[in-house]
């Protein structure tokens, strides 16, 4: 199984300040139609994730612009630009390059 | 607009097994997989499994093989989670979602307590 190591596991920042967090896979993870196959979610508290970036570094649909997402091989990156109120919650990745699709353990956003 | 609707929480004894559906609507149910997440109190986020809904095929990590089911129904546009043998470690919210995380359902709390 491909295994997403996620860090750091929380990140307490100021309202304003960016955030960024790192996801690496244990293996490739980009088809051979050159798409790297990693998506970014946030889980805000009591309720399902919701996705903010797929193949790496596409927004999804009303992710607002301060949400990024970069890297390639092995090693990603979620970026948030601007810290505000509501992006704290739980940061996941997510590989969907091969079954068994696995998850990142999660990172921890908090306001200081 | 496409939702994802889960069946109510439920409270089960250890042994017993429990069925999570998932109605789908807003979209052509045939044409997207959904896959199963489940998440314990307090841990993160574990993927479970995928199934197609046209046909049925479907594919459930190793641990959980054996003990889980997954079915579809395309005459209601539902999926099912069947999980057999339940144990005090399967308390968890169950989620599903249409491939690619894009549409989630609200989870569903299964707690198993004797």
């Amino acid at each position: 199984d491909i295994v997403m190591t996620q860090t750091p596991l929380s990140l307490s920042v100021s309202p304003g300040q960016p955030a960024v967090i790192s996801c690496k896979s244990s293996q490739s993870i980009r088809n051979d139609d050159g798409k790297t196959l990693l998506y970014w979610f946030l889980q805000k508290p009591g309720q399902p994730p919701q996705l903010l970036i797929y193949e790496a570094f596409n927004r999804f649909s009303g992710v607002p612009d301060r949400f990024s997402g970069s890297g390639s091989g092995t090693d990603f990156t979620l970026k948030i630009s601007r810290l505000e109120a509501e992006d704290v919650g739980l940061y996941y990745c997510l590989q969907n390059f091969q079954l068994p699709f696995t998850f990142g353990g999660g990172t921890k956003v908090e306001i200081k | 607009q496409v939702q994802l609707v889960q069946s109510e929480s439920e409270m089960k004894r250890p042994g017993t097994s429990v069925k999570v559906s998932c109605k789908t609507s807003g979209y052509t149910f045939t044409k997207f997989g959904i896959i199963w997440v489940r998440q314990a109190p307090g841990q993160g986020l574990e993927w479970m499994g995928w199934i197609n809904p046209d046909n049925g095929r479907n594919y459930l990590v190793e641990r959980l093989q054996g003990r889980v089911a997954l079915t579809s129904d395309t005459s209601t546009s539902t999926v099912h989670m069947e999980l057999t043998r339940l144990t005090f470690d399967d308390t968890a919210i169950f989620y599903c979602a249409r491939s690619g995380g894009t549409f989630w359902g609200q989870g569903t709390l299964v707690t198993v307590s004797s």
